[in-house]
């Protein structure tokens, strides 16, 4: 496996339902992030995780709990889901440095569907 | 607030040229970044314009000019696998990235 790995690519869930998005990166990273895609939108920043550590939460809903229990593996909880959060969750990840050169490689995505 | 523009969708010929913009307002300016994201899949990256001017690359170059708050992407000999969406961010003062909501770009026979 190269690159960064999500699974599952697609995931139907009622609003009930307690399930998890899994994010895998194979290149050394040093930082993970989960964004939410909707169409015609603006990628949303929603956790950012730098050295195993979060930095960043965008005013997230509390349904929505990210883990990183290493610098290669990053998970999205979902749990009791509204059915505007169907969306596209991408993860990516990149090697930070001083320069601000932030180069982002992206996985695939989650298309999630909340019924 | 910050705020990055481009065209929602753009239609082109195959072997034509075309021209992506993207103007941008953010807090400060740490450079501007390209992607290309095909449908269903994961976004790519392309360029990173810091300084004014142009970069090229292969077909694609990409123009900054920080003092009007406007980059593109120009996108030469289109082929059909050029069709994908193309995504503007920009990196602002707190090295937070600014998305655009991405450039649909259609290309024909």
């Amino acid at each position: 496996e190269t690159g960064v790995t999500q699974t599952p690519r697609h995931l139907v869930m009622g609003m009930t339902n307690k399930k998890s998005l899994k994010c895998e990166q194979h290149l050394g990273h040093n930082a993970m992030y989960w964004y939410k895609q909707s169409a015609k939108k603006p990628l949303e920043l929603m956790f950012v995780y730098s050295l195993e550590e979060r930095v960043e939460n965008n005013s997230v809903p509390s349904r929505f709990s990210p883990e990183c229990p290493n610098s290669s593996h990053l998970f999205l909880h979902l749990h009791t889901l509204q059915p505007e959060d169907s969306a596209l969750y991408l993860c990516a990840s990149s090697q930070e440095s001083v320069s601000g050169a932030n180069v982002l490689t992206f996985g695939a995505g989650s298309r999630l569907t909340v019924l | 607030g910050q705020n990055i523009d481009q065209p929602t969708e753009m239609t082109a010929t195959e072997g034509a040229i075309v021209q992506i913009n993207c103007t941008y307002q953010t807090s400060g300016f740490n450079g501007l970044f390209w992607y290309q994201q095909h449908a269903g899949e994961a976004p790519t990256f392309l360029s990173y314009n810091v300084l004014d001017g142009l970069e090229e690359k292969g077909r694609f170059s990409s123009f900054l000019s920080r003092s009007k708050g406007y980059s593109y992407l120009l996108l030469k000999e289109l082929q059909m696998k050029d069709s994908a969406s193309y995504l503007c961010a920009v990196m602002d003062s707190n090295y937070q990235l600014i998305w655009g909501a991405g450039t649909k770009l259609i290309i024909k026979p």
